[in-house]
């Protein structure tokens, strides 16, 4: 089974600062990657998927890349409402698989 | 605008059998290609994927929990009902329902989730 990990576990960036964040898979999953956004007590909601084509609604300050095991979620300048959980996951094999997430706080 | 509603107990006892009920609008199972699935959070962790029902009833499960989790559907009532037998603390988490694409595996959107802590 495919193996999904996130790194860092936590990111402390200051409001319009650029933030990286990277997902990476134990193998190959094309480019069937997924990101989420999760707040505190919130449902995760759909940012990215195919790697790289933002959701509906999703602001272009989001942008994903990459494709086979390494990907990555960019957030250009970080907006107050951006301080949240990124959660990447995977849809190439079966089951669909989640990373263990990116904490984005407030540095 | 497409929605899912998750419902259930909040509270079960160890050993008890766990049923929640997922209600959608905004489409139909009816329609190729449509699929639900529920997906579980445990306080403070990570996503783990569940199970999938899809439009022409097609049903599929974590193989971790395959032997506890039932999935199941009434496409007259926009319905998606999952059970869970034999619940244990671990158990205790938010559960999802969210609609997926069979062509598109990813998951949007999603209900709000519903606690379910599991305690005697």
């Amino acid at each position: 089974e495919i193996v999904m990990t996130q790194s860092p576990a936590t990111l402390s960036v200051s409001p319009g600062e650029r933030a990286t964040l990277s997902c990476r898979a134990s193998q190959s999953v094309s480019s069937n990657l997924a990101w989420y956004q999760q707040k505190p007590g919130q449902a995760p909601r759909l940012l990215i998927y195919g790697a790289s084509t933002r959701a509906t609604g999703i602001p272009a300050r989001f942008s994903g890349s990459g494709s086979g095991t390494e990907f990555t979620l960019t957030i250009s300048s970080l907006q107050s409402e951006d301080f949240a959980v990124y959660y990447c996951q995977q849809y190439n094999n079966w089951p669909p698989l989640f990373g263990p997430g990116t904490k984005v706080d407030i540095k | 605008q497409v929605t899912l509603r998750e419902s259930g107990p909040a509270l079960v006892k160890p050993t008890q059998t766990l049923t929640l009920t997922c209600t959608f609008s905004g489409f139909s199972l009816s329609t190729s290609g449509m699929c639900v699935s529920w997906i579980r959070q445990p306080p403070g962790k990570a996503l783990e994927w569940l199970a999938r029902i899809d439009w022409d009833d097609d049903k599929y499960y974590s193989t971790s929990l395959k032997t506890r989790l039932t999935i199941s559907k009434d496409t007259s009532k926009n319905q998606v009902v999952l059970t869970m037998t034999n619940m244990d603390p671990v158990d205790t988490a938010t559960y999802y329902c969210a609609r997926i694409n069979a062509y598109f595996n990813w998951f949007d959107p999603w209900g709000q989730g519903t606690l379910v802590t599991v305690s005697s």
